[in-house]
Formats: C-alpha cells, sequence, structure tokens
C-alpha cells in the first residue's frame, strides 16, 4: 500500500532564510508524489508534482522538490522564504492499486516564516 | 479557470439533523472525493466516485453517504449528524491519470451542535 510521511509537524525559519519540508514515501511501481499547500481555512492549492526523470521539480511561488529515490524522500525546498509561505503544508501519493487514483495525504507540516 | 465550488464555506447543523454538502466541478473529470480534515490526522478519505453512479468507501465512510448522479456533482449525505462529524470537509476532483493533480474546493467548516 501507498503511503507518505511527513516526520515533522511544525517548521520554523526567519524570513530570507532557506527551508525546507520534509517528506518521505513507501510506494510498489511507479511513485506519482505531490506537493499541496493550505492557508487557513482554504482548500488546498496545487504546488509541483514528480515527474519521472526530473530529480528537482521547480513549481508554483518560487517552490520547488527534490525527488531521491534511494532515500525514497521528495522534500520540499525554497532558497529564501517569504512571510506569506507561512501555511500548511502537505505531500501526496497517488493510490493507483484498488483505489481508482485517490490521494494519500501525510499529515501535515506548519510552516512558519518569522521576519 | 478550473473550479471545484462548494455549496457552503459553513455550516451550522444540530445532532440528528441530515445533512446535505453539495460539491460542483467544471472540469469534466471523472474522478471525485470526499475528505474530511482534522488537526493532527491530515486528510481522511471518506468516499469517492470514478463515474456517474460509481462510488467507493474510503477509509471512513461511517455514517456517510454519497450521490453522483450527474458527472459534474458528487454529493457528501451525514445521514444524522453526530458532534464527531464536526470538522472541515473538502471535496476534489482530477481526471482519471495517475499523473495529473487533483483540484479542491474551498472547504466546509461543519459544526454539528
Amino acid at each position: 500500500a501507498q503511503s507518505v510521511a511527513q516526520p515533522e509537524d511544525q517548521v520554523n525559519v526567519a524570513e530570507g532564510n532557506p527551508l525546507t519540508v520534509k517528506c518521505t514515501y513507501s510506494v510498489s511501481g511507479n511513485p506519482y508524489l505531490f506537493w499541496y499547500v493550505q492557508y487557513p481555512n482554504r482548500g488546498l492549492q496545487f504546488l509541483l508534482k514528480y515527474i519521472t526523470g526530473d530529480n528537482l521539480v521547480k513549481g508554483s511561488y518560487g517552490f520547488e522538490a527534490e525527488f531521491n529515490k534511494s532515500q525514497t524522500s521528495f522534500h520540499l525546498k525554497k532558497p529564501s522564504a517569504l512571510v506569506s509561505d507561512s501555511a500548511l503544508y502537505f505531500c501526496a501519493v497517488r493510490d493507483y492499486g484498488g483505489s481508482q487514483g485517490n490521494l494519500i495525504f501525510g499529515k501535515g507540516t506548519k510552516l512558519s516564516v518569522k521576519p | 479557470d478550473v473550479k471545484v465550488t462548494q455549496s457552503s464555506r459553513y455550516l451550522v447543523k444540530r445532532t440528528g439533523e441530515k445533512v446535505f454538502l453539495e460539491c460542483v466541478q467544471d472540469m469534466d473529470h471523472e474522478n471525485m472525493f470526499w475528505y474530511r480534515q482534522d488537526p493532527g490526522l491530515g486528510l481522511r478519505l471518506i468516499y469517492f466516485s470514478y463515474d456517474v453512479k460509481m462510488k467507493e468507501k474510503g477509509d471512513i465512510p461511517e455514517g456517510y453517504s454519497v450521490s453522483r448522479e450527474k458527472k459534474e456533482r458528487f454529493s457528501l449525505i451525514l445521514e444524522s449528524a453526530s458532534t464527531n462529524q464536526t470538522s472541515m470537509y473538502l471535496c476534489a476532483s482530477s481526471p482519471p491519470d495517475p499523473n495529473t493533480e487533483a483540484f479542491f474546493g474551498q472547504g466546509t467548516r461543519l459544526t454539528v451542535v
């Protein structure tokens, strides 16, 4: 069965510093991995997805993610954090086994960027 | 611009009421999903549908049912609302291709009193 884990409940960074939000995955077969962001009392917004062959994926709002097959990780990164990046971030993997493409989510990581 | 629209942002219902949460998408997607979001638990799948009139149970279907009479609309029904169903409910849609992202509605925050 597919699964993802986000080991940190919260990440704190200072504005202008690089940020990393961690995600590890467990899949049988090819991984279909995604990152989403959620602002307070809003739905989820798509940030980026892993495309087979591209170990560094670029997405919206200056975010990127590094895919590492040997470490089964898909960490979200940004070179210079903004206060407006403060939000809840979810890593997800497609379950294309018996669930017709359901997304399985991690528990989320709260990112707090301080001025 | 693609859109998934949930009928209400906030709802307050009484225990025992039958509650309908509506979701409409304008992207002609085959797949539609209902998730429940609770702090510390992430998003959990309640039900999903991969075609009109087709539905599959997710991880936490108890106390819920769904209806998909038209491709663009997916309804979540709380048969008899209880306080432990107070939560944020998120609807999503996607094409069947596993490499495509899902699109989410803005969420419905339901409070059962």
